[in-house]
């Protein structure tokens, strides 16, 4: 039973360009969490979704940040013309319900 | 691959008791290990521990790395009911802040 997925595991981007992050949860999963670590700072949550609708957003900025969980095939973080700071490890977890969440090896994404 | 495993994988204990958590941890360029509890939505940080042997404590919480042997425990004495959840562990490796979390203990404190 594979864990759950992110890729890429790092990516580079410039200033402007956009920077789409995947999650493939767990096998059974239809809860996707994902988490923001900003270095020196803990995990903060950014949103939550099931199947094909967004649960809650409360910690998504509310510009150039967007989240999906289609129906079919993995979560996708969007984030549209990027700053630096948005230099981060994003990390995301799934669950089957509202407990226990699993979380992947995250994605290092680095704005030049 | 780094690796992070905690045990045990759930534990259901009585107000009053002690109880300890265990992580071990393979970190490539290891620079830290973080433990987390986690209720409701995001985990909450509890502690951070960078050096070998030098206790963390806060309030009924401690938590001590062993970088030799490769793993940390996290103690809470006298739990209450509030103590239930789920307590992460995760290595953070030395370019920054990527994590591998450990699959976490469930925790449950009955009264």
């Amino acid at each position: 039973n594979a864990g759950v997925m992110q890729n890429p595991r790092h990516l580079v981007r410039r200033r402007g360009q956009e920077a789409r992050l995947r999650c493939s949860p767990m096998k059974g999963h239809s809860h996707v969490y994902w988490y923001r670590q900003l270095p020196e700072e803990g995990l903060k949550f950014m949103v939550y979704l099931q199947k094909e609708n967004i649960i809650d957003e409360s910690g998504m900025p509310k510009e150039r940040f967007s989240a999906e969980f289609p129906k079919e095939g993995p979560s996708i973080l969007r984030i549209q013309q990027v700053v630096r700071g948005d230099s981060a490890a994003y990390f995301c977890a799934s669950a089957t319900n509202q407990e226990t969440q699993y979380f992947g090896p995250g994605t290092r994404l680095l704005v030049l | 691959e780094d690796k992070v495993v905690q045990s045990p994988l759930s534990l259901v204990v009585h107000e009053g008791d002690t109880v300890t958590l265990n992580c071990s941890y393979e970190v490539t360029n290891f620079r830290s290990l973080l433990w987390y509890k986690q209720e409701k939505k995001a985990p909450t940080f509890l502690f951070m521990l960078t050096s070998s042997g030098i206790e963390k404590k806060s309030g009924r919480l401690s938590s001590i790395l062993d970088k030799k042997e490769l793993f940390s425990i996290l103690n809470i004495t006298a739990t209450q009911t509030g103590d239930s959840a789920i307590y992460l562990c995760a290595g953070e490796d030395n370019a920054g802040n990527m994590l591998t979390f450990g699959g976490g203990t469930r925790l449950m404190v009955k009264p």
